[in-house]
């Protein structure tokens, strides 16, 4: 257990459905993370927010739509989806310092999202 | 961080051997790394890390080097359990560029028992 929950764990979408997926952190960080999985791919890093701000958007299509409504959860919104987004969707948290730099990062269990 | 390929490299090893799990990282100026183990169906878990500043740390049964020379790191898990058996990936990042570490893609660990 590291602190940082993710629900659903597994979702399987169509293309047309909306979908939302939440990760909270129980451990005080102030920054927050999106990656996407891919089998046999390293992580990418679809979005940072730093306390409660988006930081990095590295060019994720605009189907994705992320929301930080406080410093402890994260969602990101799904709707058009393609067969090539499915994969696994970790979120991770970090303590952001003032003068720059940032702590380890823990992830959460991540979702398992199939697009039909 | 490591190359990516179509395949996971793999190592087998006999339970209650050591292993040593390699990572060639690309970034001259990166000055911190971690390492991270991720078993099926769960998010990774930070096992280790070290500052460019130190060219070996130890934990419990694990030991992280770094050579900055040939810019390579590398994690040593003695006495490998049947419980170790998962992919193992690196991180690196300059600490200054905030947030922004680069994963690569990983090893997975078999452990015979």
């Amino acid at each position: 257990e590291t602190g940082v929950t993710q629900t659903p764990r597994h979702l399987v979408m169509g293309m047309t459905n909306k979908k939302s997926l939440k990760c909270e952190q129980h451990l005080g960080h102030n920054a927050m993370y999106w990656y996407k999985q891919s089998a046999k791919k390293p992580l990418e890093l679809m979005f940072v927010y730093n306390f409660k701000e988006q930081t990095e958007n590295n060019s994720v299509p605009s189907r994705f739509s992320p929301e930080c409504p406080n410093s402890s959860h994260l969602f990101l919104h799904l709707h058009t989806l393609q067969p090539e987004d499915s994969a696994l969707y970790l979120c991770a948290s970090s303590q952001a310092t003032s003068g720059g730099g940032t702590d380890t990062q823990y992830f959460g269990p991540g979702t398992r999202l199939t697009v039909l | 961080g490591e190359s990516v390929g179509l395949h996971l490299p793999t190592l087998s090893v006999q339970e209650g051997d050591n292993s040593i799990i390699n990572c060639a990282y690309s970034n001259s100026a990166s000055d911190y790394f971690i390492w991270y183990k991720q078993e099926s169906g769960k998010g990774p878990q930070f096992i280790i890390d070290i500052r460019s500043n130190m060219d070996k740390r130890q934990g419990q049964r694990v030991t992280v080097l770094l050579n900055k020379t040939v810019k390579h790191l590398s994690l040593q898990i003695a006495a490998t359990q049947p419980g170790d058996s998962a992919v193992y990936f690196c991180a690196e990042t300059i600490r200054r560029n905030f947030n922004k570490f680069y994963f690569g893609s990983g090893t997975k660990l078999n452990v015979k028992p």
